[in-house]
C-alpha cells in the first residue's frame, strides 16, 4: 500500500504564473488536508477535503488559491499568478476518517523566482 | 480551539530518556492528543495519539494527567536518529465531525554523542 503521493517534489514557477500541486492519497483515504511550511516554522492548515467536497478552508488565503478532490484522481491545490511570498513547502496529508491518524506526502517545495 | 505550548528546543544525549511536555489548557472534551514527528525536509510522521491516561507503543510512550490540561511524550534510549521536530496537536473537531490538525512551533531535539 503506498503511502501519500505528492507530486511534483520541487516547482520553481515565476512570478505571476500558476502552480499545481497534486496529492494521491492513500488508499481507501477520504479525508485530504493541505498544509503549508515556510522556512523554520510550523505547518499551517490550510484546507481540508472531503471526496468532491470542501469540509473547511479557514486556512486558505482569499484569493489565488483553490483547491479540490475530485471523484475520480488526486485533489489539487491551485495557486493562480504565485508571488515570492508563496515559495515554501506544501504538504498533503490523508485519514481513513476525519480523526486521528493521518499520514503525510513528502512535500512539494514551491519556488517562485 | 485548543492551542498547545511546548518547549522550543531540548536538547539530550544518546542513550538518554526525553520526556517533551505539552501544554493544552484549554482541551475540549472529545479531543484527543497526538505527537508527531518530522525531520528536516520531509513530512510530518505519526507517533504515538491518547485521550487520557498512559499510552505505550514500540517508539513512545505518552503520558496524560487527569485533568488533561497537558502530556508527556516520553522517548526512551533515543539515539542521534530521533533528532527532529516533535509537535503536540489536539484533536479540533472541524464542521462536518471532521479533525483538522492545528500544528504548533514544536519542540525541535537536538540528540548528540
Amino acid at each position: 500500500n503506498a503511502g501519500v503521493m505528492q507530486n511534483p517534489r520541487h516547482l520553481v514557477r515565476r512570478r505571476g504564473q500558476e502552480a499545481r500541486l497534486r496529492c494521491s492519497p492513500m488508499k481507501g483515504h477520504s479525508h485530504v488536508y493541505w498544509y503549508r511550511q515556510l522556512p523554520e516554522e510550523g505547518l499551517k492548515f490550510m484546507v481540508y477535503l472531503q471526496k468532491e467536497n470542501i469540509i473547511d478552508e479557514s486556512g486558505m488565503p482569499k484569493e489565488r488559491f483553490s483547491a479540490e478532490f475530485p471523484k475520480e484522481g488526486p485533489s489539487i491545490l491551485r495557486i493562480q499568478q504565485v508571488v515570492r511570498g508563496d515559495s515554501a513547502a506544501y504538504f498533503c496529508a490523508s485519514s481513513l476518517r476525519g480523526a486521528g491518524e493521518a499520514f503525510f506526502g513528502q512535500g512539494t517545495r514551491l519556488t517562485v523566482v | 480551539l485548543a492551542k498547545t505550548t511546548q518547549p522550543i528546543s531540548m536538547d539530550s544525549y544518546e542513550g538518554q530518556e526525553v520526556n517533551i511536555t505539552c501544554s493544552h489548557n484549554n482541551i475540549a472534551t472529545n479531543d484527543y492528543i497526538t505527537w508527531y514527528q518530522q525531520f528536516p525536509s520531509q513530512g510530518p510522521r505519526f507517533i504515538i495519539q491518547g485521550y487520557k491516561t498512559k499510552v505505550t507503543n514500540e517508539v513512545a510512550s505518552l503520558f496524560i494527567p487527569a485533568d488533561r490540561k497537558s502530556s508527556t511524550l516520553s522517548l526512551p534510549r533515543v539515539s542521534l536518529s530521533d533528532t527532529a521536530v516533535y509537535y503536540c496537536l489536539v484533536g479540533d473537531e472541524g464542521p462536518g465531525g471532521g479533525n483538522k490538525l492545528t500544528f504548533g512551533t514544536g519542540t525541535q531535539l537536538k540528540v548528540e554523542l
